[in-house]
């Protein structure tokens, strides 16, 4: 079965980076790797997705291994805004619905 | 503009009630998507429509029946649901057909359900 699996919870300072890892070891090599987080009482919210390379943008830096079994998403700096639930994924089986790990809760202490 | 609106916010309902959520998208996105989340969980798919024709569901019960009316549109239409299916349900929307691995997907902030 495919799976994607994340630590429960981890913490971090304001300012400094933080490193969220994800195994998703049944990916196939054409499924994308998708990251999102969700606030309490919101809806999630898109982060940043890639297949092969790493890949930039404004909100996070996303990490693939070079087999793709892996992938970690980088916050540069956090923020206290930055605190949320954070779901690794990726596109599965023939109908490309994503499998959602279960979410690492993300602390950030000022 | 990347808004997905929901409505109610909130949904209290008997369970020999019928009632509907409502979702809307303005981003020209051409599938679109029912999850169900429960506390502490992810979001678990439930429906897909691409190019407004249902294109996946996931094995949810009758009593769960989507509509969708045009490409903006989404809506959930509910009857004789069980206390279980209390949840916050979640609409979401992305730029390709469903199937499509390459587009990100934008949520709405969910309908918050509670059957008693």
């Amino acid at each position: 079965d495919a799976k994607t699996t994340q630590p429960n919870s981890m913490e971090s300072n304001e300012e400094e980076p933080v490193h969220l890892p994800c195994n998703h070891s049944t990916i196939s090599g054409t499924d994308y790797i998708h990251w999102y987080r969700q606030l309490p009482s919101q809806g999630p919210e898109y982060v940043i997705h890639g297949l092969t390379s790493n890949v930039n943008n404004r909100m996070a830096s996303l990490a693939i291994a070079e087999d793709r079994k892996s992938s970690t998403l980088i916050l540069h700096r956090a923020t206290l805004r930055d605190a949320a639930v954070y779901y690794c994924s990726f596109n599965a089986g023939n109908n490309r619905k994503l499998i959602w790990g279960l979410g690492t809760s993300l602390a950030v202490n000022p | 503009d990347t808004e997905v609106t929901q409505t109610p916010k909130h949904l209290v309902m008997g369970m020999t009630n019928k009632k509907s959520l409502k979702c809307e998208q303005h981003m020209g996105h051409r599938a679109m998507y029912w999850y169900k989340q429960k506390a502490k969980k992810p979001p678990e798919l439930m429906f897909v429509y691409s190019y407004e024709k249902l294109s996946i569901n996931e094995s949810v019960p009758s009593r769960f029946s989507p509509e969708c009316p045009n490409s903006s549109l989404l809506n959930l239409h509910l009857h004789a649901l069980q206390p279980e299916d209390s949840a916050l349900y979640l609409c979401a929307s992305s730029q390709g057909p469903a199937g499509t691995a390459t587009y990100e997907q934008y949520f709405g902030p969910g309908t918050r359900l509670t059957v008693t």
